[in-house]
């Protein structure tokens, strides 16, 4: 595709379950980052991938966050037993290679924990 | 923490006005970044300046960095109502890390 797309684009759980967040990257991209945004604040770092590498996860909030990229190019960030805390939007990045690259975001996954 | 800040956390001008934000952060870094975000939207590169640059153009935006500071700005010139967003600066290292962000809003 032309750009990083995110599914679903919308999420409302209940508390307790788990959800699951796609996120397609743009084609060719080796890095993959994940972020949270909370509201009226800048994304916060979760975890970084390098193709099916994770190579930093120091950003997960939790033992229940969990993330992969099997194949090194779709990625699906998980979490389990959610809680209220855990509303945010949730965005994708990918890029070329690395922190020298700049990153192309996608639209985010907004999750609302009831 | 390693979160750097952007000052004005609020900024409201006119149409035309030039306007300018200001970057601080805590960690060395490879390069800074910056980034719109339209409400409901992801973020949108617009810039990247190295630890090795001082000063950059592109269109309407300038960037500068004082890496003796830890500090950047960013200069829009001629703003548009378009230009209305939240600015993020990232400070890269191995993912960026980001302030909360500049809201600008430019009225017509």
């Amino acid at each position: 595709g032309a750009g990083v797309s995110q599914s679903p684009r919308y999420k409302v759980a209940k508390r307790g379950q788990d959800v699951a967040l796609r996120c397609d990257p743009i084609s060719g991209h080796v890095s993959l980052f994940w972020y949270q945004q909370a509201l009226g604040q800048g994304p916060e770092f979760l975890t970084y991938f390098q193709n099916e590498a994770q190579l930093d996860k120091s950003g997960l909030p939790s033992d229940r966050f969990f993330a992969e990229r099997p194949e090194g190019s779709v990625s699906t960030l998980k979490i389990q037993r959610t809680q209220q805390e855990d509303s945010a939007v949730y965005l994708c990045a990918s890029s070329l290679a690395g922190e020298s690259y700049e990153q192309y975001f996608g639209p985010g996954t907004r999750l609302t924990v009831t | 923490s390693q979160q750097g800040e952007e000052d004005p956390q609020a900024l409201s001008i006119q149409e035309g006005e030039n306007a300018t934000m200001n970057c601080s952060y805590k960690t060395s870094i490879n390069n800074l970044q910056w980034y719109r975000q339209n409400s409901g939207r992801g973020l949108v590169h617009l810039i990247l300046i190295r630890s090795n640059e001082r000063e950059k153009h592109s269109g309407r935006l300038r960037v500068t960095l004082d890496t003796s500071k830890k500090s950047s700005s960013l200069l829009i010139t001629a703003s548009r109502a378009a230009d209305t967003a939240s600015y993020f600066c990232g400070q890269a290292g191995t993912a960026l890390i980001f302030g909360k962000g500049t809201t600008l809003s430019v009225s017509s």
